[in-house]
C-alpha cells in the first residue's frame, strides 16, 4: 500500500538559510507525489505536485522537490527562507484514487 | 468565487450530542472530501464522494455520516459525539480524476466535552 513518512516533525532554520523538508515514499507502482502547505488557522493548499513528467517540480513561493525513484524520496527544499514559510508542510501520495498524507513537518524560521 | 466554504469554524459539542458540520463549493467539483486533522496524525480521509447521491468511506469513518444531494453541498454528520473526535475537521474537492490538486476549506474546529 502507497504511504509516507515525513522525516522530523519539526524543522527550525534561520531566515536566509537553505530550507530542507523530508519526504520518502513506499509505492508498488510509480506515484503521484504532492507537498501541501498550511499556515496558521487555515486550510491547506497545493504547493506543488509530480505526476511522472519531470523530476524536479516547480511549485509556488520558490519551493521545489525532486522525485528520485531510486531513494523512493520526495524532498521538498527553498534555497533561502522568509519568515513567511513558517507554516507546516505535508506529503501526500494517491493511493486508490485518494490522497494520502504523510504527518507533517512544522517549519520555524528565526530571525 | 468562494471556494470551498465550512461552517460553523468552531464549536463546542457534549458527549452524545448530535451535529452537522457544513460543506458547500461553487467551483461545480464532483469530488469532495472530509478529513480530521490531529496532531502527529496528518490529515485522514472520513468520507468521499465522487458526485451527487454516491459517497464512500475512506480511513475513519466510524462515528460519521455523510450524503451528497446535490453538487455543491457535502454535510457531514456526527449521530453522538464523543471525545475521540474532538479535532480540526476539513473539507475539500476537486475535479473528476483530480484527487491531487484538492482545494480545501478553512476548517471546523470541533471539541467534544
Amino acid at each position: 500500500a502507497q504511504s509516507v513518512t515525513q522525516l522530523g516533525s519539526h524543522v527550525s532554520v534561520s531566515e536566509g538559510a537553505l530550507v530542507l523538508l523530508r519526504c520518502n515514499y513506499s509505492s508498488s507502482v510509480p506515484p503521484y507525489l504532492f507537498w501541501y502547505v498550511q499556515y496558521p488557522n487555515q486550510g491547506l493548499q497545493l504547493l506543488l505536485k509530480y505526476t511522472s513528467a519531470a523530476t524536479l517540480v516547480k511549485g509556488i513561493n520558490g519551493f521545489e522537490a525532486e522525485f528520485k525513484k531510486s531513494e523512493t524520496s520526495f524532498h521538498l527544499t527553498k534555497p533561502s527562507a522568509h519568515m513567511s514559510d513558517a507554516a507546516e508542510y505535508f506529503c501526500a501520495v494517491t493511493r486508490g484514487g485518494k490522497l494520502i498524507f504523510g504527518q507533517g513537518t512544522e517549519l520555524s524560521v528565526k530571525p | 468565487n468562494a471556494g470551498v466554504t465550512q461552517t460553523p469554524k468552531f464549536q463546542v459539542l457534549k458527549t452524545g450530542q448530535s451535529m452537522t458540520l457544513q460543506c458547500a463549493q461553487d467551483m461545480n467539483h464532483e469530488y469532495m472530501s472530509w478529513y480530521r486533522q490531529d496532531p502527529g496524525m496528518g490529515l485522514r480521509l472520513i468520507h468521499y464522494s465522487v458526485g451527487a447521491g454516491i459517497t464512500d468511506q475512506g480511513e475513519v469513518p466510524n462515528g460519521y455520516n455523510v450524503s451528497r444531494s446535490t453538487t455543491e453541498d457535502f454535510p457531514l454528520r456526527l449521530l453522538s459525539a464523543a471525545p475521540s473526535q474532538t479535532s480540526v475537521y476539513f473539507c475539500a474537492s476537486s475535479y473528476p480524476g483530480g484527487w491531487e490538486t484538492q482545494y480545501f476549506g478553512p476548517g471546523t474546529r470541533l471539541l467534544v466535552l
